[in-house]
């Protein structure tokens, strides 16, 4: 059992470039989420998709694009990377009941734009 | 808008000293309140949920309780392998959105052998 996987693992990019980041949930969830978190900020709500075919932005959500594939994948889009989106990203998923909405994560995506 | 405090940042224990980490919290209508631990270079694993005030939940040496207004998650007997980032986050009960989670800093327990 799976869980949330996401990929890369880790990924390094100059300012400007392009890259998406993939995440997939094998629990048959509603809801998806990608935060970000930084030393001293915690973790902070990028975009979310409440259910298939739906997405909303979160806290941060300047310099991003979500794409919610099919129920399992939700895909977060940098278009021109920046130095300050250097993070560790974070996947998550969880049934979408408004009652007892447990998130579950992935281990994270350690990004570093140069 | 939710807000939620944790304190302290870091705390240093002996393995066998007992302690209790804090997370007090402003939100519109608790729906929930959520511990999760995090290892280094991994994503947090939840721990518990708790609902309603006066509400405790027991995971081996940890137990954490609700009231109005803040939660206590209680080691006891804490070893070296409880050493890890402690999150605490809330889900609001109404004003829409209220399936996200507002989360904390978090404190960094450190349990020395």
């Amino acid at each position: 059992n799976a869980g949330v996987t996401q990929t890369p693992k880790f990924q390094v990019l100059k300012t400007g470039q392009s890259m998406t980041l993939q995440c997939a949930q094998d629990m048959n969830h509603n809801s998806m989420y990608w935060y970000r978190q930084d030393p001293g900020m915690g973790l902070r709500l990028i975009y979310y998709s409440a259910s298939e075919g739906t997405t909303d932005k979160g806290e941060v959500p300047n310099g991003y694009n979500v794409s919610r594939l099919n129920k399992r994948e939700f895909s977060l889009r940098l278009e021109s990377a920046a130095p300050s989106q250097t993070s560790v990203y974070f996947c998550a998923s969880s049934t979408g009941w408004v009652a007892k909405n447990i998130q579950y994560f992935g281990a994270g995506t350690r990004l570093s734009v140069l | 808008e939710d807000q939620v405090t944790q304190s302290p940042e870091a705390l240093r224990l002996q393995e066998g000293e007992s302690s209790s980490l804090n997370c007090s919290y402003t939100v519109s209508g608790l729906r929930g309140l959520f511990w999760y631990r995090q290892d280094p270079g991994k994503g947090p694993e939840f721990l518990f949920t708790l609902y309603s005030a006066g509400e405790e939940k027991e995971k081996e040496r940890l137990k954490a309780t609700l009231t109005k207004k803040e939660s206590f998650l209680h080691i006891t007997a804490p070893k070296p392998e409880d050493s890890a980032t402690y999150l605490c986050a809330v889900q609001r009960g109404w004003g829409g959105s209220n399936y996200k989670l507002t989360f904390g800093k978090g404190t960094l327990l450190t349990v020395n052998p």
